[in-house]
């Protein structure tokens, strides 16, 4: 079964640029009707939809986060990646990689989800 | 300030029902989009409980049912059990914000 795995710096500087990885195993990351994404959690908070790509399409993001954010593909390492810019501590969170499934326009959820990596956002 | 609105909190004793409230609106519950919930147990990631507002996915335990009425959607759980102590958030998407949407979240306890 299709396990994901995110990773990156743990720590990055405010104004910089957050930069995760997430590599998907158990499955092609081409295969299937599936988009890729990206959701956020602060410590002791909710969840926040970052963003998801289509391997064979375009990404769409959070209006929220937009300018701001940019995820990209590799199908080659079957990972995808997140890259959020000008970063401040109000970024600092968990973040998940997720599978993410229409089985209709009106019907998407995420499954499964990777185990997270926590990033803080400091000097 | 989410658009899904839960209860932070709710709790049971063993063995006891508990219903989970996700309130929503005409731009993403009352849309017509589905509503989705996951269980978060103590630090770990989320988990599809229930996907397409009251399907289970295999492995999960038919204690959890959830349903969709109007602008709102709901959870269940029967017969509580120690270890469905965790948090739980409803999703959705909102056609207003063209985002896809989580619930503040709710704590269960399990007295």
């Amino acid at each position: 079964q299709v396990q994901l795995q995110e990773s990156g710096p743990g720590l990055v500087k405010p104004s910089q640029t957050l930069s995760l990885t997430c590599t998907v195993s158990g499955g092609s990351i081409s295969s299937g009707y599936y988009y890729w994404s990206w959701i956020r959690q602060p410590a002791g908070k909710g969840l926040e939809w970052i963003g998801r790509i289509y391997t064979r399409g375009n990404a769409d993001y959070n209006p929220s986060l937009r300018s701001r954010v940019t995820i990209s593909v590799d199908t080659s390492k079957n990972q995808f990646s997140l890259k959020l810019s000008s970063v401040t501590a109000a970024d600092s969170a968990f973040y998940y990689c997720a599978r993410f499934y229409c089985s209709s326009t009106t019907s998407c959820y995420f499954d499964p989800w990777g185990q997270g990596t926590v990033v803080t956002v400091s000097s | 300030q989410s658009v899904l609105t839960q209860p932070p909190s709710v709790s049971g004793a063993p063995g006891q029902r508990v219903t989970i409230p996700c309130t929503g609106s005409s731009s993403n519950i009352g849309a017509d989009y589905d509503v989705h919930w996951y269980q978060q147990l103590p630090g770990t990631a989320p988990k599809l409980l229930i996907y397409g507002n009251s399907n289970r996915p295999s492995g999960v335990p038919d204690r959890f049912s959830g349903s969709k009425s109007g602008t709102s959607a709901s959870l269940a759980i029967t017969g509580l059990q120690v270890e469905d102590e965790a948090d739980y958030y409803c999703q959705s998407h909102d056609s207003t914000l063209s985002a896809w949407v989580f619930g503040g979240g709710t704590k269960l306890t399990v007295l």
